[in-house]
């Protein structure tokens, strides 16, 4: 199946700093990958939706200037979290879309997240 | 009100039992239903997706849509304790559109 990676797995950084996590697929081109967040015990809330050579869709109430995605290549999504405040502690979470496969639904597949900690 | 409503749980149940989730719904427009399970700390795994109403079954799951009720339902029969984990309701207007999800209900099953 398809399969998506997300590094780093975990990161701990310092407020004020800015934090790059990335998103691969890895046996298919990926035209589109969301972006998702998850706070303990609460459900996924998606952040933004980013298409591959055009500017990301943010979700209502999503800072596109403190939440940067670059979508450059059609294996790779990056999401930063500048000047990173303790409140933007959380798991995030990229999924993808393969547009090859010939499904009635089209899945999205998830990575497997990474915890990010602002101290 | 959240467009998609899931009872948080814990919903403990000892092994070799029928595990019973259900979400409800406030949104007509949503045709696509999906079921993702999410071990700690990993991301979602999809374990069945329903169009429209209807139910289907893969094994020890069986899914549940009732539109008319705006009402989904995932059955688990003979759980395992592999199954612990937390099980998420999400749906969707169209294929290839943004995912909605519940709130995860956290599911122990007890050797």
């Amino acid at each position: 199946g398809a399969v998506v990676s997300q590094h780093p797995s975990w990161v701990i950084c310092k407020s004020g700093t800015s934090v790059k996590i990335e998103c691969r697929s890895l046996d298919f081109q990926a035209t589109t990958m969301f972006w998702y967040r998850q706070f303990p015990k609460q459900s996924l809330m998606l952040m933004a939706t980013s298409n591959e050579g055009s500017k990301a869709t943010y979700e209502q109430g999503v800072e596109k200037d403190k939440f940067l995605i670059n979508h450059a290549s059609l294996t790779l999504s990056t999401l930063t979290v500048t000047s990173a405040h303790p409140e933007d502690s959380s798991f995030y979470i990229c999924s993808a879309r393969d547009p090859n496969l010939n499904q009635h639904y089209n899945e999205q597949f998830f990575g497997p997240g990474t915890r990010l900690t602002v101290l | 009100q959240k467009e998609v409503e899931q009872d948080p749980g814990p919903l403990s149940v000892p092994e070799g039992a029928i595990v019973s989730l259900n979400c409800t719904y406030s949104n007509s427009a949503f045709q696509y239903f999906m079921w993702y399970r999410q071990y700690s700390r990993k991301g979602p795994e999809l374990l069945m997706y329903t169009y429209s109403s209807g139910n289907k079954e893969d094994g020890r799951f069986t899914a549940q849509v009732d539109k008319s009720s705006k009402y989904i339902s995932l059955f688990i029969r003979d759980s395992q304790p592999s199954d612990s984990a937390t099980y998420l309701c999400a749906m969707t207007k169209a294929a290839g559109n943004k995912l909605t999800f519940g709130g995860g209900t956290r599911v122990l099953v007890k050797p």
